[in-house]
């Protein structure tokens, strides 16, 4: 069984600040790790993808994410924020070796401060 | 490329009536989801195909959700009766199929449904 915990709800940064949203993953097996950004009133969007290759994964708009096996981890980063940066994010988990049976975390919602 | 159709974007029904979904995923896509998205959570799968056969559906409260995909391709999602905590965003996904190597799951926009 696989499960994710995103620690805080809620993230306020001020533009050009660090973005750092925490996601700790729990799974029985090898896991696949995503994050998936989601715009008000749409869909959810890849951002960036770990299945077992380069530890450390770049994704669109600037973000990045380190897989660490010893702290179960999968943080989502960004150097600086932007204001377009605004939405709610998620991590997710999948069994390795199949996109089927995403398991999601509650989300953190980011906030852009000018 | 046309990305996942979702429709009605949103419904608003009162409790103990009936609301389908209606969802067209990315062509030559044989894998579709259904997840439903509650407010504050994440979303959750409800159920999931391989072209025309449920693969998955061990989260689905069959006592009043069902959902079909009878040609392979366009799928609906239906409640009845609904309550309200059937209240969410419902989501569709596809991706190009299951199996050993990992394909992207593309989501449609979702339909919020409101039970009142």
């Amino acid at each position: 069984a696989q499960s994710v915990t995103q620690l805080g709800s809620h993230v306020s940064v001020s533009e050009g600040a660090l973005v750092l949203l925490r996601c700790n993953y729990s799974s029985s097996v090898p896991p696949y790790l995503f994050w998936y950004v989601q715009y008000p009133n749409q869909g959810l969007q890849l951002l960036l993808k770990y299945t077992s290759a380069a530890t450390l994964v770049k994704g669109i708009n600037g973000f990045e994410a380190e897989f660490k096996k010893s702290e179960t981890s999968f943080h989502l980063t960004k150097p600086s924020a932007h204001m377009s940066d605004a939405a709610e994010y998620f991590c997710a988990v999948s069994p390795s070796g199949s996109a089927r049976q995403l398991t999601f975390g509650s989300g953190t919602q980011l906030t852009v401060l000018p | 490329e046309a990305g996942v159709a979702q429709s009605p974007r949103y419904k608003i029904i009162e409790k103990r009536q009936s609301v389908a979904f209606w969802c067209n995923p990315i062509s030559g896509h044989a894998t579709l989801y259904w997840y439903q998205q509650i407010l504050g959570q994440g979303p959750k799968l409800l159920i999931q195909f391989q072209n025309n056969g449920v693969v998955d559906d061990s989260q689905l409260p069959k006592d009043r959700f069902s959902a079909e995909r009878l040609k392979g391709v366009d799928s609906t999602l239906k409640i009845q009766p609904a309550k309200l905590e059937d209240s969410a965003v419902y989501l569709c996904a596809s991706s190009l199929s299951v199996g050993t190597t990992y394909n992207e799951q593309f989501f449609g926009p979702g339909t919020r449904l409101t039970v009142l």
